[in-house]
Formats: structure tokens, C-alpha cells, sequence
């Protein structure tokens, strides 16, 4: 069985500019979930969807982040625009089932210069 | 004060030793409960979960969880080089937020030949 899957590993951009990660779940896993790592910092929750329905998006920083789930498989991550302080790893997980535990892709390390 | 809060270390241990790993955490409704290990650029991947007070034993791994005091442990014994990486204590509440991961900072383990 594949694991979860991020693209891409790295991406380094520009402030300003915009980046889009993708995360492709194990699949048969309803439950999605985006994490993020600042360097130093805990691993910190972003949001979760339920298929192709945000069940809690109460971690997502502010407005520029922007994230979806059309069809309840893959999901992306939009940036836009990236600001300095974006810099970290983006973590995807998935589940099959509630408070079970979560298996984590390898992350997108994100440097926004 | 931090949700979930672990000894940063290093925590470094002979081989052959048991490596004690503690974490606490500051809400009382959490229900389950996980570690995780972290290699360097690598995923989270999860070595045990816990959801019950007590003791819970899988190969060289030993999980204690103790609800009235909002603590978790993980015991690793008979320590080998391999298991030298970050060890992720993550807690997830209970509630609408129940996907909602909290983690902590994580316990750096170095085992010594």
C-alpha cells in the first residue's frame, strides 16, 4: 500500500510569490489533514477535511493560505502570496477513521526568500 | 503554557540502556495519545498509540499513560544506534477539534556504541 505523497520535496520562492503543494493521501482515507513546521517551533495543525469538506480550519494562519480538496482525493495547498515568515516543512497526514493515529507524508519544505 | 510539552534534550543514552522519554500535556478532555519518531528530514512515523491509563508493550517500546496527572511516557529498551532520532509526543483532544493533533517540540534521542 503507498503511503501519503507531497510534491514537491522543496520549493524556494520569491516573497510575494505563490506556491502550491500537493498532497495525495493513502488511499480509502476520508481524513486529510495539513501540518506545518517552523524551524524550531512544534509541529503545528493547519486544517482537516473530511473527504472534500473542511471539518476544522482553525489552524490556518490567515487569508493567504488557501486549501482544497475537489473530488475528496488529492489535496493542494495555495500560498498567495508567500511572505518570509511561511518558511517551514508542510506536513500532509491521513486516516481512515477518527482518533485513530495519523500517517504522515515526507513534507514540502517551503523557503520563501 | 505549551498544550504538549516534552524535554527538547538531547537525551543521550548508552546502547543496550532504556531511553526515558515524558510528556505532558494541559487538556484534561485529550483522549488518545501517540508517539511518533523523526529521523532527520524524514517523516513523522508513528511507533505506538495509547488511549487507556496503564501500561501498553510492543516489542522493545513501553507507553504509560496517566490521565489524572496529564502524562505520557515512552520507555525504549535495550536502546540501539538506530533508535538515535526525534521522538514526536502527539495528543489529540476531544470534541469537534478531534482531528487536531497537538504536538510537542520533541525529545532528541542519541544512543552512544
Amino acid at each position: 500500500e503507498a503511503g501519503v505523497t507531497q510534491f514537491p520535496s522543496h520549493s524556494v520562492i520569491e516573497k510575494g510569490q505563490t506556491v502550491t503543494l500537493r498532497c495525495d493521501p493513502i488511499s480509502g482515507h476520508d481524513n486529510l489533514y495539513w501540518y506545518r513546521r517552523v524551524m524550531g517551533k512544534e509541529i503545528k495543525f493547519l486544517l482537516h477535511f473530511v473527504k472534500e469538506s473542511k471539518q476544522d480550519e482553525s489552524g490556518m494562519p490567515n487569508n493567504r493560505f488557501l486549501a482544497e480538496r475537489t473530488g475528496g482525493t488529492y489535496s493542494t495547498l495555495k500560498v498567495q502570496p508567500a511572505e518570509l515568515e511561511d518558511s517551514g516543512v508542510y506536513f500532509c497526514a491521513s486516516n481512515k477513521e477518527t482518533y485513530y493515529e495519523q500517517y504522515f507524508g515526507p513534507g514540502t519544505r517551503l523557503t520563501v526568500t | 503554557q505549551k498544550e504538549v510539552e516534552q524535554n527538547s534534550g538531547p537525551l543521550s543514552v548508552p546502547e543496550g540502556a532504556i531511553a526515558s522519554l515524558n510528556c505532558t500535556y494541559s487538556d484534561r478532555g485529550s483522549q488518545s495519545f501517540f508517539w511518533y519518531r523523526q529521523y532527520s528530514g524524514k517523516s513523522p512515523e508513528l511507533i505506538m498509540f495509547i488511549y487507556s491509563n496503564g501500561d501498553k508493550e510492543d516489542g522493545r517500546f513501553t507507553a504509560q499513560l496517566n490521565k489524572a496527572s496529564q502524562y505520557v511516557s515512552l520507555l525504549i529498551r535495550d536502546s540501539q544506534p538506530s533508535d538515535s532520532a526525534t521522538y514526536l509526543c502527539a495528543v489529540a483532544p476531544l470534541g469537534d477539534s478531534w482531528g487536531k493533533f497537538q504536538f510537542g517540540a520533541g525529545t532528541q534521542v542519541v544512543v552512544t556504541p
